[in-house]
């Protein structure tokens, strides 16, 4: 079974601090993805990369960046956090169908 | 997401009932796929379809894609309260070449009442 793990489940950060979301898949999977999800909205992609440093911006990729130095492991960085970052982050991995971590549940004060 | 609708947004069945939850595109859908959520966690993958008129089951579940590859629905047979949760579609509808073209619906809330 393909395994995609995110390193925390729940996080509490303060507005302006630099924030890592670490996300590994244990598949050599080339395509790894970044999702935020909020009520109402559904899944809304941030970036996506398909081989390692390659990236690709999302549909919502302002106030985000990533990082894949690894092929197993792929970060979302929130520069400068801020309150309307507030969300569920799914990592998921390969395409077709899609493998999904558990989620963090990110809040900032 | 705009590219799918997903209806309807919440559904409320005592256990042992059928229900069906919907998926519809305006365009073509390339890939059907459909997923479960518990709350807070991550999503667990179900079916996935491809061919216009497909039809998958597993255990009480059963998705269909239609002929025209525009809509899919997502039936339960006796409902358990093991089947509550978030069911989600995402499709790839082929937006663009060379982006990421996996689009998902807003999610359908099942509870399943005892």
């Amino acid at each position: 079974d393909v395994k995609v793990t995110q390193s925390s489940r729940y996080l509490v950060k303060r507005t302006g601090e630099k924030v890592f979301l670490e996300c590994v898949q244990d598949m050599d999977h080339e395509n790894m993805f970044w999702y935020r999800q909020d009520p109402g909205l559904g899944l809304r992609l941030i970036y996506f990369s398909y081989d390692v440093k390659m990236k690709e911006k999302g549909d919502i990729p302002e106030g985000y960046s990533v990082s894949r130095e690894k092929k197993e492991r792929f970060s979302l960085i929130l520069e400068s956090a801020s309150t309307n970052q507030t969300s569920m982050y799914l990592c998921a991995s390969k395409a077709s169908p899609l493998h999904f971590g558990n989620g963090t549940r990110l809040t900032v004060t | 997401s705009q590219e799918l609708e997903q209806s309807p947004q919440s559904l409320i069945v005592q256990e042992g009932k059928n229900l069906t939850i919907n998926c519809t595109s305006s365009k073509t859908l390339y890939g059907l796929y459909w997923y479960k959520q518990k709350y807070g966690e991550g999503l667990i993958f179900l079916m996935m379809l491809q061919k216009g008129g497909e039809e998958k089951s597993h255990e009480k579940i059963t998705a269909k894609l239609d002929e025209k590859k525009q809509q899919s629905s997502l039936h339960i047979t006796a409902s358990q309260p093991s089947h509550a949760g978030i069911y989600l579609c995402g499709a790839d509808i082929r937006r663009k070449a060379g982006a990421n073209n996996l689009f998902f619906g807003t999610g359908t809330r099942l509870t399943v009442i005892p």
